[in-house]
């Protein structure tokens, strides 16, 4: 099975920098998505790693570490529609068709 | 720009009544998912599908069907709503394996209250 791990909540405030980890246990892993998902709305992409290092997308880096099963989001200069919930989700070499295989999310909250 | 579309934002039924969900894509995509998303349990894969009229179970499929007879569209059958499947239901859809970046696109979601 997958065991796919991330922090419920976190908090911060507007122009500083959140770090938003993710752990995994899973057999063949093959690439690691990011998703920001605001309240009562779709989740959308953001990032995906499927090599170790770091990939920068504007104020969004997404980090991959996979003999550790750790990834990191990074969100610099934070501003109030930062405010949602993000989700690490894996895709497994042996999984399906590609399925993702989600966590429970992290509810980021940023206060002005 | 690419699209995934679910009929209905909100929608209220009663207790027993069979639900049809339905999901249209226009990117040509093979796969298509479908999930439902309470707090706290995250997403959780009910039903998915690789190809017109294919299907596969996902981790939580029992009091649920699909169908799948265009590739377009994957439509989500509630066959006897029980009040337990008051959810949120995401469609999602993706190209076939094998291709980069092959991550999903999700619809808007259609919140479902059964009373």
């Amino acid at each position: 099975g997958q065991n796919i791990d991330q922090p419920t909540e976190m908090t911060a405030t507007e122009g500083a920098i959140v770090q938003i980890n993710c752990t995994y246990q899973t057999s063949g892993f093959n690439g690691l998505f990011w998703y920001q998902q605001h309240a009562g709305e779709a989740p959308t992409f953001l990032s995906y790693n499927v090599l170790d290092g770091l990939e920068e997308k504007g104020r969004f880096s997404s980090f991959l570490s996979r003999s550790k099963g750790y990834s990191y989001l990074l969100l610099k200069e934070l501003q109030m529609k930062d405010s949602a919930s993000y989700l690490c989700a894996v895709v497994n070499r042996g999984s399906t068709l590609g399925r993702l295989y989600f966590g429970r999310g992290t509810q980021l909250t940023v206060w002005p | 720009d690419v699209k995934v579309t679910q009929s209905s934002r909100y929608l209220v039924k009663r207790t027993g009544e069979k639900v049809f969900l339905e999901c249209v894509q226009d990117m040509d995509h093979e796969n298509m998912f479908w999930y439902r998303q309470d707090p706290g349990l995250g997403l959780r894969l009910i039903y998915f599908s690789y190809d017109v009229k294919m299907k596969e179970k996902g981790d939580i499929p029992e009091g649920y069907s699909v169908s799948r007879e265009k590739k377009e569209r994957f439509s989500l059958i509630l066959e006897s709503a029980s009040t337990n499947q008051t959810s949120m239901y995401l469609c999602a859809s993706s190209r076939a394996r094998g291709l980069a970046n092959y991550g999903y696109t999700f619809g808007s979601g259609t919140r479902l209250t059964v009373v």
